[in-house]
């Protein structure tokens, strides 16, 4: 593994069913985000996590959870998905909060809920 | 609220110079950020401006003005790869990021 993995790459899924996005890094950092991004809309934080252990709410984190358990995995779970949850899903991750930590984001998980 | 504005759309010639500007207005400054994002890839970092003035780094150059809330990216001998969009990120009073929509940006032959 180089940097952060997301699985799956897409997926279609029937509205009212649960999904988790999963996300792995290796590079140790502190800090990872889940983000969705919209055609014609900037990325928009769901959830965040400054350390293992802790979680945060972003800007639109209602229907979605995550949790923390160790410093590589960040999953983030869809408890019953709904159409508008539609979006092309990031994973970032940084060394830590601070304001000169650049986030490195994987590769995406594209998202369609019918 | 917080809002980060940049062009929708920008087109170039390859070889020319091109600027993307960023104008911003958020809860508490801690930097700003420049990302390119190539169509159906990740964002990945570009540069990073805290402090008012230009850094250049290669072919791209970014200017901050905290005072004015302005940012812009220069790019340089334009190339077709850089055939993407560019985004505009603010580390708010909680270094949380807040991110423009992005500029796609067009090179011609």
């Amino acid at each position: 593994i180089a940097g952060i993995t997301q699985a799956p790459t897409s997926q279609i899924l029937a509205a009212g069913r649960r999904m988790t996005l999963r996300c792995t890094q290796d590079m140790r950092h502190n800090a990872m985000y889940w983000y969705r991004q919209d055609l014609g809309l900037g990325l928009r934080l769901i959830h965040y996590s400054n350390t293992a252990g802790t979680t945060g709410k972003g800007e639109v984190p209602d229907g979605y959870s995550v949790s923390r358990a160790n410093t590589d995995d960040f999953p983030l779970t869809l408890a019953s998905a709904v159409p508008s949850q539609t979006s092309v899903y990031f994973c970032a991750s940084s060394e830590g909060q601070g304001s000169s930590n650049e986030q490195f984001f994987g590769p995406g998980t594209r998202l369609t809920v019918l | 609220g917080q809002n980060i504005d940049q062009p929708t759309e920008m087109t170039a010639t390859e070889g020319a110079i091109v600027q993307i500007n960023c104008t911003y207005q958020t809860s508490g400054f801690n930097g700003l950020f420049w990302y390119q994002q190539h169509a159906g890839e990740a964002p990945t970092f570009l540069s990073y401006n805290v402090l008012d003035g230009l850094e250049e780094k290669g072919r791209f150059s970014s200017f901050l003005s905290r005072s004015k809330g302005y940012s812009y990216l220069l790019l340089k001998e334009l190339q077709m790869k850089d055939s993407a969009s560019y985004l505009c990120a603010v580390a708010d009073s909680n270094y949380q990021l807040i991110w423009g929509a992005g500029t796609k940006l067009i090179i011609k032959p």
